[in-house]
């Protein structure tokens, strides 16, 4: 059973770069059969795909968020990782990795979550 | 604003069927499959409906999913007490290039 685990700092200043790391276990991080993803979610609020990164190191990132997000992944460590630059207390969320299966191309098929890590900008 | 809209609430009484909504586009939900997730407050989502109707492995065959033209709906026959959560739809939108969510129903079990 595949098992994702977010790890990252919980405060971050504002202006500065949010980074947090997906450790994923228990399972493959290579083969080109998954997505490895990104979403968050404000507190009280729904959910925001913020982008995917293949196991080749392309990346497909949410429009809104494309000028401020890099994304990568460390085949070698089993683990992918998100930098979001510029942060404001808008970027204030619970930062989601998940695993999205490839047979169903960009859909949103994400089967297998990380716990969840609280991210706090302040000023 | 989500892209994809859903009932801010829903609620029904144990055993009782209930439905919820998910409207969307023809950039979304019409083209693309969609995805239902189930939220228990403090815990990460979970997969319960893929490819409009199907289930993954483990999940009850009380959830089911449908979709017609540019809306989708999540069906929960039976309902119990531990089906209260939040429900959120998902779909790949050709227009925006990305992946959108609804806003998500609290299910409330009376």
């Amino acid at each position: 059973q595949v098992q994702l685990q977010e790890s990252g700092p919980g405060l971050v200043k504002s202006s500065e770069t949010l980074s947090l790391t997906c450790t994923v276990s228990g399972g493959s991080i290579a083969g080109g059969n998954y997505h490895w993803t990104w979403i968050r979610q404000h507190p009280g609020k729904g959910l925001e795909w913020i982008g995917y990164v293949y196991d080749s190191g392309s990346t497909h990132s949410n429009p809104s968020l494309k000028s401020r997000v890099a994304m990568s992944v460390d085949m070698a460590k089993k683990q992918f990782s998100l930098h979001l630059s510029s942060v404001t207390a808008a970027d204030t969320a619970m930062y989601y990795c998940a695993r999205a299966q490839t047979i169903f191309a960009a859909a949103p098929v994400f089967d297998s979550w990380g716990q969840g890590t609280l991210v706090t900008v302040s000023s | 604003q989500s892209v994809l809209t859903q009932a801010p609430s829903a609620s029904g009484t144990p055993g009782q069927r209930v439905t919820i909504s998910c409207s969307g586009s023809r950039s979304n939900v019409g083209p693309n499959i969609v995805s239902w997730y189930q939220q228990v407050p403090g815990m990460a989502p979970k997969l319960l409906i893929y490819s409009n109707d199907q289930r993954p492995s483990g999940v009850p065959d009380r959830f089911s999913g449908s979709k017609s033209g540019t809306s989708a709906s999540l069906a929960i026959s039976g309902l119990q007490s531990e089906d209260e959560a939040d429900y959120f739809c998902a779909a790949w939108d050709d227009s925006l290039h990305g992946v959108i969510f609804g806003g998500g129903t609290k299910l409330t079990v009376l």
